[in-house]
């Protein structure tokens, strides 16, 4: 069966530092890879997404950036945190374009201060 | 541009009912819509996925629908229980590529 990990499950940073959030699939190959936010009153945007090792597509501009450098591992980062990056970061897999049911990691609650 | 809309924000009943949560969307062109179970600080559990030609889903308690030509798909839990409180999200995935639309979520709480 198919698991998803992403750590660290919380995180305090002060503000100009920097960030990597991992996550890796295990069990499947080519995934299709997705960091999402969830903001307070916000609902989850997503981020960015990856079909493969290398390709990365950024929804929306913003101070993170994510690399994908092995098929089943995800990386979101940041070189300096602004406060406004606080929020809830979700890492979630599907099989395929034809195969999109979605499966979530467990989030990183992420705390600028 | 894909908006979700679930309604309503919040719902308290007591153990036991019947209840029905309600999702809708305004661009038809999907390949399918999946509904997710979230407990507070935790990630998201899916629950049920019903692809676009498809008009319901069932696990257990829970019976999703799907009208596509109507954009709207309603969430079935039938006797509910106390565990069954959590935050609910709708989703659906668009054909423009890698999009999976999320709805503000429902707050179920079940009561005793």
């Amino acid at each position: 069966s198919q698991t998803i990990h992403q750590w660290p499950a919380t995180l305090v940073q002060p503000v100009g530092s920097p960030l990597s959030l991992e996550c890796t699939v295990e069990g499947t190959s080519n995934p299709n890879l997705y960091w999402y936010r969830q903001a307070a009153g916000r609902g989850l945007q997503l981020l960015f997404y990856s079909v493969g090792i290398g390709q990365i597509s950024s929804e929306v501009p913003q101070n993170l950036s994510a690399s994908r450098p092995q098929d089943r591992q995800f990386i979101l980062s940041s070189k300096k945190l602004l406060l406004s990056d606080s929020g809830f970061y979700l890492c979630a897999w599907s099989k395929s374009i034809t195969n999109t049911e979605a499966f979530f990691g467990q989030g990183t609650r992420l705390t600028v201060v | 541009k894909q908006e979700v809309t679930q309604i309503p924000a919040a719902l308290s009943v007591p153990e036991g009912e019947n209840l029905v949560l309600n999702c809708s969307f305004t661009d038809s062109a999907i390949y399918n819509l999946q509904w997710f179970r979230q407990d507070p600080g935790k990630g998201l559990t899916s629950l049920l996925l019903i692809q676009s030609s498809q008009r319901e889903q069932t696990s257990g308690r829970l019976n999703a629908s799907l009208d596509k030509s109507s954009g709207r798909s309603t969430l079935y839990i039938a006797a509910s229980q106390p565990g069954d409180s959590a935050t609910y999200l709708c989703a659906v995935y668009g054909t423009s590529y890698g999009k999976l639309t999320f709805g503000q979520g429902t707050i179920l709480t079940v009561h005793p």
